[in-house]
């Protein structure tokens, strides 16, 4: 069972370069979500989407921009990479069933800007 | 707005000590509660749930009982292993909500 799958797993980019971070579930889930995890803060929610088509800004959405055309994938995009992006980070994805349904979380994507 | 406080670590223990892990949260309504719990170099995994007042989740050897009364959610176990050392994650999702809430992460460290 794949569930969750990020790609890449690690990546190195320069200042001003742009990149798309990867997800898609095969678990024909609504509902998937972006996090950030930067070191002993938790993780924040960056965007998330109910289903295809639909797409919603997070706590954090600044510099970051998402798409939902199939309800596999989910891809964040970064236009502009700063420093301030260097984190960790989660795709999850989530069932219908209301709020009591856990979300399953992909192995991250480590990002570091240079 | 909603908002889950854990207590901070590092924790260290020894092999077969006792763990608490304190959690406590602010939400409106009746909130889900989870623990998540993330091993070195891996995205997070559920352990355990609870949905309603005094509701009991458990796996693993782990426990956490929901308690309204205290807005707390604290996480046990009655017998760690060092295969136990992870980081982990308080959330809540509030009732009608489609987010979770996470703490900040106690990291455990357990050693022989």
């Amino acid at each position: 069972n794949a569930g969750v799958t990020q790609t890449p797993k690690f990546r190195i980019l320069k200042i001003g370069q742009s990149m798309t971070l990867q997800c898609t579930q095969d678990m024909n889930h609504n509902y998937m979500y972006w996090y950030r995890q930067d070191p002993g803060m938790g993780l924040k929610l960056i965007y998330y989407s109910v289903g295809a088509g639909i797409t919603d800004k997070g706590e954090v959405p600044n510099g970051y921009n998402v798409s939902r055309s199939t309800t596999e994938d989910f891809p964040l995009r970064l236009e502009l990479a700063a420093p301030s992006q260097t984190s960790v980070y989660f795709c999850a994805a989530r069932g219908e069933g209301g709020n009591n349904q856990p979300q399953h979380f992909g192995d991250g994507t480590r990002l570091s800007i240079l | 707005g909603d908002s889950v406080t854990q207590m901070e670590g590092p924790v260290t223990l020894s092999e077969e000590a006792f763990l608490t892990i304190n959690c406590t949260y602010t939400a409106t309504g009746y909130p889900s509660l989870f623990w998540y719990v993330q091993y070195p170099g891996e995205g997070l995994q559920l352990l355990l749930k609870a949905t309603k007042a005094d509701d009991k989740g458990s796996n693993k050897g782990f426990e956490a009982t929901y308690r309204k009364e205290t807005t707390s959610f604290h996480l046990e176990k009655g017998s760690v292993q060092v295969s136990d050392s992870a980081v982990y994650f308080c959330a809540l999702s509030a009732f009608g909500g489609d987010k979770l809430t996470f703490g900040t992460g106690t990291q455990l460290k357990v050693e022989l």
